[in-house]
């Protein structure tokens, strides 16, 4: 079955540095999804990219989709205390009638002040 | 803000008792899912109603059993759980298809003691 991984699963980042977050799956997406989850909340949706290659941002938030529509990235500046949380990226397949969501395990985000 | 309402918020049960957790959608969406979250595993997906009809039970034990009364609400019922059952239950919904985004409830913190 459909696999999407994330690495790393845990990020440090100082206040004020920049840091990437991947995903990448094992079969060929239709689209890509981002959410947030602050701790103790729930996940909340960020983005979506269905574009071969497509890049959106989202402020100090960088979202890639991969040319072969494999792998996606998120890329934060100038990370801010705000920006705590776990991020996860989620891909669907482009099979009919088969509209479910894979979730990776996530990226946690601390941020040292 | 969520158009996703889950209750209730937090649920401590013995493994004899039984209980229901409930999910109420105010987005007019026409899909809702059950996901458990445990810590250091990816979201994982349990149950999916679309149009009222389940369409996704990923091997879930018959201890958990789901009832989507109309597309707006969603329970899970809960009886003879185990300890490693305790986790975070999601409800979430969708619009049924590609590229329609999850909006998740606050979720449910269960503990099973």
């Amino acid at each position: 079955g459909q696999q999407v991984m994330q690495i790393p699963q845990y990020q440090h980042v100082q206040e004020g540095e920049d840091f990437t977050t991947y995903c990448n799956s094992s079969t060929t997406l239709s689209n890509i999804q981002w959410y947030k989850q602050r701790p103790g909340g729930h996940p909340v949706f960020l983005i979506q990219l269905v574009k071969s290659g497509e890049v959106k941002k989202q402020k100090r938030l960088t979202f890639q989709f991969g040319e072969a529509k494999k792998n996606s990235s998120l890329h934060i500046t100038a990370t801010q205390t705000t920006d705590v949380g776990t991020y996860f990226c989620a891909g669907q397949t482009p099979r009919s009638n088969d509209y479910k969501l894979s979730f990776g395990a996530g990226t946690t985000v601390t941020v040292r002040a | 803000e969520t158009g996703v309402t889950q209750t209730p918020r937090h649920l401590v049960m013995g493994m004899t008792n039984k209980k229901s957790l409930k999910c109420e959608q105010h987005l007019g969406h026409n899909a809702m899912y059950w996901y458990k979250q445990s810590a250091k595993k990816p979201l994982e997906l349990m149950f999916v109603y679309n149009f009222k009809e389940q369409t996704e039970n990923n091997s879930v034990p018959s201890r958990f059993s789901p009832e989507c009364p109309n597309s707006s609400h969603l329970f899970l019922h809960l009886h003879t759980l185990q300890p490693e059952d305790s986790a975070l239950y999601l409800c979430a919904s969708s619009q049924q298809g590609y590229n329609s985004p999850l909006h998740f409830g606050n979720g449910t913190r269960l503990t099973v003691t």
